[in-house]
């Protein structure tokens, strides 16, 4: 298996503008978290997904960011509009259930909002 | 609700040195523990994981961990650092529903030639 795959990897944008980030998890996999990283705050988990059903997002931070999985084989994670604090690095997880839960990562998206 | 300190925000260390990255946990329940390291530009990767069983776990590239029930601890170690160790540590522990993690602030090891 690949792994984990996002895209893109790196993403610039202007404050304002609508930003799409993916994800592939597993295949097999059943949960899928998506986390955000900064110097300021470390990794902070945004919302997970079992079975493609969101458990929970408390973590989102604002209205501005939604994310979906229409299936078992991708998710996407968009901020509408973006502003130069969402300017982080966005990790994508997944796991399997019967596996005692170790997460394995993605690559990681690494967005900068001007 | 669950919690993870490092108390430590960098370690260094002598490469040949045996090293120590500290962790220390809270939980309601069984503590479900792990360790995940990240190299730079790299998403996190993980380690060893404490479920049940024997306190001292063995995982990748040589690093163990003690589970201590007593001290509420889960220190990283390896008898032998190096160079290529340095790298950012996490130590997680699973909430009582055993899907979401709560991640500790991460250790910055360096291990110095």
């Amino acid at each position: 298996d690949a792994g984990v795959i996002q895209s893109p990897r790196h993403e610039v944008t202007e404050m304002g503008q609508e930003v799409t980030l993916r994800c592939k998890p597993i295949s097999g996999h059943d949960y899928l978290f998506w986390y955000r990283q900064t110097m300021m705050r470390g990794l902070e988990l945004l919302i997970y997904f079992n079975n493609n059903v969101p458990i929970d997002d408390s973590g989102m931070p604002e209205d501005r960011f939604s994310a979906k999985m229409p299936n078992a084989s991708f998710s996407t994670l968009k901020i509408q509009p973006s502003e130069p604090r969402d300017s982080a690095v966005y990790f994508c997880a997944s796991s399997f259930n019967g596996d005692y839960n170790e997460q394995f990562f993605g690559p990681g998206t690494r967005l900068t909002v001007l | 609700a669950q919690s993870v300190a490092q108390p430590e925000d960098q370690v260094n260390v002598a490469e040949g040195n045996p090293l120590t990255v500290k962790c220390t946990y809270s939980v309601s329940g069984n503590p479900y523990l792990f360790w995940y390291v990240q190299y730079p530009n790299r998403g996190l990767q993980f380690l060893l994981k404490y479920i049940t069983g024997d306190n001292l776990v063995k995982g990748s590239y040589g690093f163990e961990a003690e589970f201590n029930k007593s001290q509420t601890s889960f220190h990283l170690k390896k008898p032998s650092a190096l160079v290529s160790d340095s790298a950012l540590y996490f130590c997680a522990v699973r909430d009582s529903d055993g899907q979401n993690f709560v991640f500790g602030p991460g250790t910055r090891l360096s291990v110095l030639p």
